[in-house]
C-alpha cells in the first residue's frame, strides 16, 4: 500500500460529460502529480502541484484542469469528454517537489471509460 | 528535452532464468534515472534509482541496473527471475534542477513462465 488514495476506482461516462477524479496524497507529502496511462501513449505527465501551487505542466489538454487544496488533496477535472480520453489516470505524491531526490508514490489509479 | 526508449515491449522468460530489460535515454542535461514496476491492477512502485556515484545500482527484489553514460543506457537485470516478477517495468528519467518532470518509457511487460 503506497498510502496514496484515488477515488473512484472506475468511472464510466458518456462523451461530452464532465468528471472529477480525486487524490489524497501520502501523509506528509506536499507534492501531487497526475499521469495519464493509455495503450498508445504510455504514461504521460499531466500536471504537478506543490503545496497548493502549480509547479509543472505537461501534456495536459485545455479541457482538463486540476487543483490542490489546502489539505493537500488534489482533484483532476476532465470536461467535454471524448472517446480518446478513456485511460487510466494515476495520481502520485512525493515529499518534496523534485522528482529525482523525492521518489514518487503512486495510487492504484482511476480507470475512466468514455462511451 | 528528455526521452526514454524501452527497446522491448514484451520479454518472456522461464522461471530461474536471467533477464535484462533494456532502456536508453536522451537528455540535454544531467540525468537521474529510475526503474518502476507495475503489478496487475496496481500503481507503479519504485524499484531503484540512479542519482550519482556508483554506476551499478541495487534495488528491491534482487534487481539491479547499470548506468552507462557513453551508451546512454540504464538496463535492468536480475540473475534469476520468479513467477512473481511478472509485471510491467518502466524506465524513467528526470533532468533534475528546475526540471520536475519525470518522463517514462512505454514499458516492458516481463512474463515469467514456469
Amino acid at each position: 500500500d503506497s498510502g496514496v488514495t484515488q477515488t473512484p476506482k472506475h468511472l464510466i461516462t458518456a462523451t461530452g460529460q464532465r468528471v472529477t477524479l480525486r487524490c489524497s496524497p501520502r501523509s506528509g507529502d506536499l507534492s501531487v502529480y497526475w499521469y495519464q496511462q493509455s495503450l498508445d501513449q504510455g504514461l504521460q505527465f499531466l500536471i504537478q502541484y506543490y503545496n497548493g501551487e502549480e509547479r509543472a505542466k505537461g501534456n495536459i489538454l485545455e479541457r482538463f484542469s486540476a487543483q490542490q487544496f489546502p489539505d493537500l488533496h488534489s482533484e483532476l477535472n476532465l470536461s467535454s469528454l471524448e472517446l480518446g480520453d478513456s485511460a487510466l489516470y494515476f495520481c502520485a505524491s512525493s515529499v518534496r517537489g523534485d522528482t529525482y531526490n523525492s521518489p514518487l508514490h503512486f495510487g492504484n489509479g482511476t480507470r475512466l471509460t468514455v462511451t | 528535452a528528455q526521452s526514454v526508449t524501452q527497446l522491448d515491449s514484451q520479454v518472456p522468460v522461464f522461471e530461474e532464468a536471467p533477464v535484462e530489460l533494456r532502456c536508453n535515454y536522451s537528455s540535454s542535461v544531467s540525468v537521474y534515472l529510475f526503474w518502476y514496476v507495475q503489478y496487475p491492477n496496481q500503481g507503479l512502485q519504485l524499484l531503484l534509482k540512479y542519482l550519482s556515484g556508483s554506476t551499478l545500482v541495487k534495488g528491491i527484489n534482487g534487481f539491479e541496473a547499470e548506468f552507462n553514460k557513453s551508451q546512454t543506457s540504464f538496463h535492468l537485470r536480475k540473475p534469476s527471475v520468479h513467477i512473481s516478477d511478472t509485471a510491467e517495468y518502466f524506465c524513467a528519467v528526470s533532468g533534475g534542477g528546475s526540471n520536475y518532470k519525470l518522463t517514462f518509457g512505454k514499458g516492458t511487460l516481463l512474463t515469467v513462465n514456469p
